[in-house]
């Protein structure tokens, strides 16, 4: 079955902008989490939806938020983009609802110039 | 929150040889101990996992073990092979609706 799909897989942005990133989760995941990916911090817990519910937040400011869609798939969205926020984004899936045996996407790299 | 530490941050063994990576947490409540694989360019793969009723767990050459009492839990791989070089990340979380909070991650690097 296919895995866990994100797209783009690069963008490149300018401070200020927003941009909107999306994942597919394996067929049958009702869960997806979002984790920031950099050399410096490392992999870091965004936020996590199941059944189109948030049902918790990482440490981040309010600029990034997300939302999932009936059919499981969610968006990220971030906005008034700044430097710091160069890093490979990831998508997770998973069927039992929490953080256990997380299936991740390939991710999306994203460049604030 | 929970906080979790990685050690050491690059590891070489010669082939064959084993590694044993070690971490930490803090939050007496985490329950369930995930060990990912990256490599390089690619997604996080989940190798191996243990919950908090488990003291050790193996699958061929990977084994995890745990100690409750000292928040203390590594992973060990033996007879390493040259497709054991990548990033390793371990991780904790108390479940329910939190994420994973990882460690900073281990290179480990196979010598021919």
């Amino acid at each position: 079955k296919a895995g866990v799909t994100q797209t783009p897989r690069y963008l490149i942005k300018t401070r200020g902008q927003q941009v909107t990133l999306s994942c597919s989760p394996i067929s049958g995941h009702r869960s997806v989490s979002w984790y920031q990916q950099t050399p410096g911090q490392g992999l870091q817990f965004l936020f996590e939806y199941f059944s189109e519910t948030q049902r918790n937040k990482g440490n981040f400011p309010g600029r990034f938020s997300g939302r999932q869609f009936s059919n499981s798939r969610s968006e990220m969205n971030v906005s008034t983009l700044e430097l710091g926020d160069s890093a490979l984004y990831l998508c997770a899936s998973s069927l039992l609802g929490s953080a256990e045996k997380l299936f991740f996407g390939s991710g999306t790299q994203l460049s604030v110039l | 929150g929970e906080n979790v530490e990685q050690h050491p941050s690059t590891l070489s063994v010669q082939e064959g040889d084993s590694a044993v990576i070690k971490c930490t947490y803090s939050d007496s409540a985490s329950n369930y101990f995930p060990w990912y694989k990256q490599e390089l360019g690619k997604r996080p793969q989940l190798i191996i996992d243990i919950r908090s009723n488990v003291g050790e767990k193996k699958d061929q050459r990977i084994a995890v073990t745990l100690n409750k009492t000292a928040k203390h839990f590594s992973l060990h791989i033996t007879e390493t092979q040259p497709e054991d070089s990548a990033v390793y990340f371990c991780a904790a979380t108390p479940g329910g609706a939190d994420g994973l909070t990882f460690g900073k991650g281990t290179h480990l690097i196979i010598q021919p």
